[in-house]
């Protein structure tokens, strides 16, 4: 059963370019949470989606970001016009329907440099 | 939002020593959980809880959420040098279905 597949796992953009970070829910996961880290902190809440539906993000900066997580395919966290202050981890985390167990997995993660 | 209080921050002990660390919040949680982030990975699961004054273990880990539903703690037994690493605990709000994280305990584990 494979776990939670975020790709890539290393994403190096230029200042003004596009990041396009890419995460794939356990099987049976319905729900998908994106979070980010800088070096030597904790994870900082971003967004929180169910299938074709945004349902809280209020950790998302206001500009350049946005996320989705479509009907089909994976759940996409885009990053317009990156700036050297998005470098960053970016973790996607996943979890099965509500009313089930209450837990949460991640994956890897995608470490964004911006050069 | 939720805050929830990690510590300590940071522990260095010897190989062989238990370790404590614990949670708090001014708030009520439904789960508790425990993760393990090793450098340059993600957050591994290590233990979850679901119910008040639940203790549970997983090898040299244990850990027990609150009575009062408000805090949790994870020991770890006879440490060894591969636990060394970032614990999180994460709170899990049923209403809002969603995960509030403290700010971690940086373990370091001297052989």
């Amino acid at each position: 059963n494979a776990g939670v597949m975020q790709n890539p796992r290393h994403l190096v953009r230029r200042r003004g370019q596009e990041a396009r970070l890419r995460c794939s829910p356990m099987k049976g996961h319905s729900h998908v949470y994106w979070y980010r880290q800088l070096p030597e902190e904790g994870l900082k809440f971003m967004v929180y989606l169910q299938k074709e539906n945004i349902i809280d993000e209020s950790g998302m900066p206001k500009e350049r970001f946005s996320a989705e997580f479509p009907k089909e395919g994976p759940s996409i966290l885009r990053i317009q016009q990156v700036v050297r202050g998005d470098s960053a981890a970016y973790f996607c985390a996943s979890s099965p329907p509500t009313g089930l167990t209450d837990t949460q997995y991640f994956g890897p993660g995608t470490r964004l440099t911006v050069l | 939002g939720q805050q929830l209080n990690q510590s300590p921050q940071s522990m260095f002990i010897q190989e062989g020593e238990d370790v404590s660390m614990n949670c708090t919040s001014s708030s009520i949680f439904n789960t508790w959980l425990w993760y393990k982030q090793d450098p340059g990975e993600g957050p591994v699961l290590l233990i979850a809880l679901y119910k008040a004054g639940e203790l549970t273990s997983n090898g040299r880990l244990t850990a027990q959420f609150g009575i009062t539903r408000k805090d949790s703690f994870l020991n770890i037994s006879a440490s060894i040098p591969s636990d060394v690493g970032i614990y999180f605990c994460a709170g899990h709000l049923y209403n809002f279905n969603k995960f509030y994280f403290g700010s971690g305990t940086k373990l370091n584990v001297k052989p």
